[in-house]
């Protein structure tokens, strides 16, 4: 499979613990994107890299969260001391850096705060 | 003024007829825009580009642009069932337009 991959799928967590999630963008990508999406919205964007760079955050992004691309392959997102509003599915998209910048979307990692 | 509007429907349509969907945009600056669709549970799943003015075909799907009324919408011909879905309408935006700003999607019924 040559596609954007997620892991987990679904994580139940309580409030107040820590919780990771994990990209594997499509191997020719250089940018990757992380999102946030809540029943009947469409995704918010959090933040993006090109290579290990994070480039821009979102001021959704508040400090309990945080973005790395470390060797500009893979990327982790952490959330610190989750919330029950926290609870969204976290998409992460990839993308050339040329062309029109289509971005291809992983499956999803589904997060609930109980 | 949100960057990207669109009619959250539901929009029913009986199969095999057109449906429409539309698109309004705040930054002038987007250039290319993207149509994405997503089945209830998955995420976005690219359909369409469009970056020139006027209408842009590919199948069953036309995508038409109108950067002065900063408008772009989506035909679908001969819709079916399995068409049903929320259709996103994706301008990039941001200070290199590196981002997406994605509207609230419309749902597609459509109707056996």
């Amino acid at each position: 499979d040559t596609g954007v991959s997620q892991d987990p799928r679904h994580k139940i967590t309580k409030r107040g613990q820590n919780v990771t999630f994990r990209c594997d963008p499509i191997s020719e990508h250089n940018r990757l994107y992380w999102y946030r999406q809540t029943l009947g919205q469409g995704p918010e964007f959090l933040t993006y890299f090109q290579n290990e760079a994070q480039l821009e955050k979102s001021r959704l992004l508040s400090d309990r969260f945080s973005a790395e691309r470390p060797k500009g392959s893979f990327s982790t997102l952490e959330i610190q001391r989750t919330e029950q509003g926290d609870s969204a599915m976290y998409l992460c998209a990839s993308s050339f850096v040329t062309g029109l910048g289509e971005q291809f979307f992983g499956p999803g990692t589904r997060l609930t705060v109980l | 003024q949100k960057e990207v509007e669109q009619n959250s429907g539901p929009l029913s349509v009986p199969e095999g007829a057109i449906a429409s969907l539309n698109c309004t945009y705040s930054d002038r600056g987007s250039q290319s825009f993207f149509w994405y669709r997503q089945y209830s549970g998955k995420s976005p799943e690219l359909i369409m580009f469009i970056y020139s003015n006027g209408d842009k075909e590919d199948g069953r799907f036309t995508a038409q642009l109108n950067k002065a009324s900063q408008y772009v919408s989506l035909l679908i011909r001969d819709s079916q069932p399995s068409d049903s879905a929320t259709y996103l309408c994706a301008p990039p935006g941001g200070n290199n337009f590196n981002k997406f700003y994605f509207g609230s999607g419309t749902k597609l019924n459509v109707k056996p």
